[in-house]
């Protein structure tokens, strides 16, 4: 089945950095969400991108839609210890019949 | 208003038992799904109900995992003869439905152990 490759798999960063993760596919996705789980909960969406090349933002997050639909990336600013958790990338194929998820980033944020 | 809740949150069973695991969606959401979580992994697709159509099964990893989902509201997933490679955390999303929705709301898990 397809596969996304999500990296770096963690992170311990100091507070204030900023933090930059991917996602990179070898077959090309229509769609491209994150999500973030923390300890205990289930994931909950933080950005979805639905065009190729598509920039958005959510407050610090900032996350953009590869141009050959392969590849996303997620940003950070200035982050804070509640940014601690694991980041999820994920992917909607052509068919548009499954939601294919990467591996996941674990971010560790020190005050 | 409610989320998507599950139960039990966590379930230690024995090798060869069967267990069920419970998801509420939520209210007004058509479309209900299951993924397993193992240990730094993530999430693997089990299967799909939308409304009354016939569910998308093709995630299930055999014959052992079955789910059903009444008056097209709770959902109940079955492992029969667990495994210890069943140990996992089994995650329900909901959507509110018109084919496959892309932003999920996921519950918090359910946690099982098996020994």
């Amino acid at each position: 089945g397809q596969q996304l490759n999500q990296s770096p798999q963690s992170m311990f960063i100091q507070e204030g950095e900023d933090v930059s993760m991917n996602c990179t596919s070898s077959s090309i996705f229509n769609t491209w969400l994150w999500y973030k789980q923390e300890p205990g909960e289930g994931p909950v969406l933080l950005i979805a991108l639905y065009k190729a090349g598509e920039l958005t933002s959510n407050g610090r997050l900032t996350a953009q839609f590869g141009i050959t639909r392969k590849d996303s990336f997620l940003n950070i600013s200035a982050s804070i210890p509640s940014d601690v958790g694991i980041y999820f990338c994920a992917g909607v194929d052509n068919a548009g019949n499954m939601l294919t998820f990467g591996g996941g980033t674990r971010l560790m944020v020190k005050p | 208003g409610a989320g998507v809740s599950q139960s039990p949150s966590n379930k230690v069973t024995e090798k060869g038992k069967d267990v069920e695991l419970r998801c509420d969606p939520i209210s007004g959401h058509t479309a209900l799904y299951w993924y397993r979580q193992s240990l730094g992994q993530g999430l693997e697709f089990l299967i799909y109900f939308q409304g009354n159509s016939a569910p998308d099964k093709s995630g299930l990893p055999s014959d052992r995992f079955s789910a059903e989902r009444t008056g097209g509201s709770v959902s109940t997933l079955t492992i029969q003869r667990t495994q210890q490679e069943d140990s996992a955390v089994y995650l329900c999303a909901s959507s509110p439905g018109g084919g496959f929705v892309y932003e999920q709301f996921f519950g918090p898990g359910t946690r099982l152990t098996v020994l």
